[in-house]
């Protein structure tokens, strides 16, 4: 099946810095890319979804300016935490899907601790 | 509003047991049915969708529109099935997908 593969697995930053993630379509072109926050004991959080070279769509609840979403290419999305607080500290997730849209493929999370 | 619920975090089986994990799903359209699984350290993969109808690792799951449910069920429980379960549902025409809470499924030996 397809890959998408996520940078870093785990990071710890101080508080007020900011930290980027990438995700990464190794084998495919993602059309979409969804960011996902999860934390501990609960399910999957949407935060926002990204076509390529169009501005990402934030639920409901997400601050737009505190999580940066680019998705620069079809194989590649950024989410950048700015002036991260402990309480962002959480389970970050990725997915991606390719032109036929029938599945979704996700990454394998990355785990982010703001000290 | 579109809702997938889980009602059970955690579910406790003996190997070679009937398995069952919940699901039902509030969505006012026709919605696509999904369940995925995620093994020890291991990211989340699809295991199986409503709209193919297939069997996957001995796991079937039926879309009963009436119900609202979508119950994941093995015959007989593996330990290797032993994982994290989630159902999630994505509103016809769109690309987003909504998870439920997830089941912890543990086969005993």
């Amino acid at each position: 099946g397809a890959v998408v593969s996520q940078h870093p697995s785990r990071v710890i930053c101080k508080s007020g810095t900011s930290v980027k993630i990438e995700c990464r379509s190794l084998d495919f072109q993602a059309t979409t890319m969804f960011w996902y926050r999860q934390f501990p004991k609960q399910s999957l959080m949407l935060m926002a979804t990204s076509n390529e070279g169009s501005k990402a769509t934030y639920e409901q609840g997400v601050e737009k300016d505190k999580f940066l979403i680019n998705h620069a290419s079809l194989t590649l999305s950024t989410l950048t935490v700015t002036s991260a607080h402990p309480e962002d500290s959480s389970f970050y997730i990725c997915s991606a899907t390719g032109t036929d849209n029938t599945e979704a493929f996700f990454g394998q999370g990355t785990r982010l601790t703001v000290v | 509003a579109q809702r997938v619920t889980q009602p059970e975090k955690l579910l406790s089986v003996f190997k070679g047991a009937p398995v069952e994990l919940k699901c039902n799903y509030s969505y006012s359209g026709s919605p696509e049915l999904f369940w995925y699984v995620q093994y020890s350290r291991q990211r989340l993969q699809l295991l199986l969708r409503h709209i193919s109808r297939e069997s996957i690792k001995g796991f079937t799951a039926d879309l009963n529109k009436g119900e609202t449910s979508f119950h994941l069920k093995k015959p007989f429980a593996q330990e290797e099935d032993s994982a994290m379960y989630y159902c999630a549902l994505r509103a016809s025409g769109t690309y987003k997908y909504i998870f439920g809470t997830g089941t912890r499924l543990k086969v005993l030996a």
